[in-house]
C-alpha cells in the first residue's frame, strides 16, 4: 500500500529540547516537502526536497532543518523548539511537479 | 510568486443545498490546480485536479470544479451536499517550480 508515514503522531515537548519528526515514503517519489497547518493560515511550506541531497527553503523555514540522505526519508528537525512552533505538521510527496501531493497523517506538536 | 485566495472562511449549509466554494489564484505561467478535503482529525485528501484539457473536472464524492483561465479561478461545486461533507476544503496551485501553494481553507458545515 502506498504510504507516507510520519512519526510521532503526537508530541508534547519543552522549549529548547531538540526533536526530530520522521517522514518515510514507499512510493519512490522524488519530491518531498514539509508543511505546517495553523488555524486561519492554511498550509504553509517549511522546506522541500527535489531529490537526494537537494533541499530548499519554503515560505516559513526559520527554526527548522531538514535532510535528505536517502530518497525515502525526509526528517524535520527542530534544534531548539519554541512555543510558536506548536502546530500540526504534514509531510507530503509528489511524483513530479505536475502531479498531486500525497500527505502523511500529520504530527501534532505542542511546545510548552 | 504564486498565491491562492479562498473567498469564504466558513460556509454553513443545510443538507441538499448546492455548494460553490471560490478559489482564485495568481501565477504567471501554466498552472496545475487542486482541491483537497480535510475531514476532522485527518490528513488532506485529493478531491480533484486540473492539469490541462477540459476545464470542467470531476472528482470524487460528486464534486466538480471549473477552471476559468480569464478569471484565474477554480471554483469547487457540488449540487447537493450531505452531512458527511462537513470538512475543511483547500484549494492549491502548482507551478513549474515544484512549489504547491495552498489557500487558507474554507470550513464547510452541513447541518442535517
Amino acid at each position: 500500500e502506498a504510504q507516507v508515514t510520519q512519526n510521532p503522531r503526537y508530541l508534547i515537548t519543552v522549549t529548547g529540547k531538540k526533536l526530530t519528526v520522521t517522514c518515510s515514503q514507499n512510493m519512490n517519489h522524488e519530491y518531498m516537502s514539509w508543511y505546517r497547518q495553523d488555524p486561519g493560515l492554511g498550509l504553509r511550506q517549511i522546506y522541500y526536497s527535489m531529490n537526494v541531497e537537494v533541499t530548499d527553503k519554503g515560505d516559513v523555514p526559520e527554526g527548522y532543518k531538514v535532510s535528505r540522505k536517502e530518497k525515502r526519508n525526509f526528517p524535520l528537525i527542530l534544534e531548539s523548539p519554541s512555543p510558536n512552533q506548536t502546530s500540526l505538521y504534514f509531510c507530503a510527496t509528489r511524483i513530479n511537479l505536475v502531479t498531486e501531493a500525497f500527505f502523511g497523517q500529520g504530527t501534532r506538536l505542542t511546545v510548552v | 510568486a504564486q498565491s491562492v485566495s479562498q473567498h469564504n472562511h466558513h460556509v454553513i449549509l443545510s443538507e441538499a443545498a448546492s455548494l460553490e466554494l471560490g478559489c482564485n489564484y495568481s501565477y504567471g505561467g501554466t498552472v496545475n490546480l487542486f482541491w483537497y478535503v480535510q475531514y476532522p482529525g485527518q490528513h488532506l485528501q485529493l478531491l480533484l485536479k486540473y492539469f490541462s484539457g477540459d476545464p470542467l473536472v470531476k472528482g470524487i464524492k460528486g464534486f466538480e470544479a471549473e477552471f476559468i483561465k480569464s478569471k484565474f479561478s477554480f471554483n469547487l461545486r457540488k449540487p447537493s451536499v450531505q452531512w458527511s461533507d462537513t470538512a475543511e476544503y483547500f484549494c492549491a496551485v502548482g507551478g513549474s517550480n515544484y512549489k504547491l501553494t495552498f489557500g487558507k481553507g474554507t470550513l464547510l458545515t452541513v447541518n442535517p
